[in-house]
C-alpha cells in the first residue's frame, strides 16, 4: 500500500531557530514529491521535486529529495512566527489522473 | 499567477438538505479538478478527481450518489453534497493546475 510518513508530528522552535521538517515515502510509480503550508485555510503550494540531489529554494526556504533513500526534507531557517503552520508532503504516483498521496503533516509553531 | 476560486468558504445547512460548492478556475482552464475532504487534525483525503465532459472518478468508500460532482465547463467544477448528515460536516477543498493550487476551502457544518 502506497504511504507517505512525516516527522515529527509536531514540533515547536523559538523564531530564528532552524528546522528540518522530514517525508518518507513508499509508493509504486514515483512521479514528484510536493511540499505545501497549510495555514488556516487550504494549502499553499511550496515545492516539487522530480530529482534526486537538486535542492529547491525559495528564500528562506529549501527542499531536497534523496530517490534512493525514499525521502525528502524541508528546511526553514531563521525562522519567524509567519512560519507556524501544517507542512504537508505529498507524492504524485504516476497514471492518469496525477493522484496524490498525502501524510499527515507536521505542525510547526514558532514562539516569539 | 493561476487562481482557484471557491465557493462558500463557510455554510451550515441541516440535516437532510443538499449543499452545492463551487470551484472556478479564474485565469486558465482546468480539465481537471480534484475534490478533497479533512477533518480535524487529519491530512487531505481525495473524494473524486472531475474530468471536464466526463464522468467523475470516485476513491473506493466515496458514494456517488451522495457526492454528486459536475465538471461541464473548463472553468467550473462542483460538489454536492445530497441529503447532508451531521457525519458529513469537514472541510472540502479543491485544486487544479497539476494540484498546485487550490481553492480555498469550504467548511461544512450540518446541524
Amino acid at each position: 500500500e502506497d504511504k507517505v510518513v512525516q516527522s515529527p508530528l509536531s514540533l515547536v522552535v523559538h523564531e530564528g531557530d532552524t528546522v528540518t521538517l522530514n517525508c518518507s515515502y513508499e509508493v509504486t510509480n514515483f512521479r514528484s514529491l510536493l511540499w505545501y503550508k497549510q495555514e488556516k485555510k487550504a494549502p499553499t503550494f511550496l515545492f516539487m521535486l522530480t530529482s534526486s540531489g537538486i535542492e529547491k529554494k525559495s528564500g528562506r526556504l529549501s527542499s531536497i529529495l534523496d530517490k534512493k533513500e525514499l525521502f525528502s526534507i524541508l528546511n526553514i531557517t531563521a525562522t519567524q512566527t509567519g512560519d507556524s503552520a501544517v507542512y504537508l508532503c505529498a507524492v504524485e504516483v504516476a497514471g492518469n489522473n496525477r493522484k496524490l498521496i498525502w501524510g499527515l503533516g507536521t505542525s510547526l509553531a514558532v514562539n516569539p | 499567477g493561476a487562481v482557484v476560486s471557491q465557493h462558500p468558504s463557510w455554510v451550515i445547512c441541516k440535516s437532510g438538505t443538499s449543499v452545492k460548492i463551487e470551484c472556478r478556475s479564474l485565469d486558465f482552464q482546468a480539465t481537471t479538478m480534484f475534490w478533497y475532504r479533512q477533518f480535524p487534525k487529519q491530512s487531505l483525503m481525495l473524494m473524486a478527481t472531475s474530468n471536464e465532459g466526463s464522468k467523475a472518478t470516485y476513491e473506493q468508500g466515496v458514494e456517488k450518489d451522495k457526492f454528486l460532482i459536475n465538471h461541464a465547463s473548463l472553468t467550473l467544477s462542483t460538489l454536492t453534497v445530497t441529503s447532508a448528515h451531521p457525519e458529513d460536516s469537514s472541510f472540502y477543498i479543491c485544486s487544479a493546475r497539476d494540484q498546485a493550487f487550490f481553492g480555498q476551502g469550504t467548511r461544512l457544518t450540518v446541524v
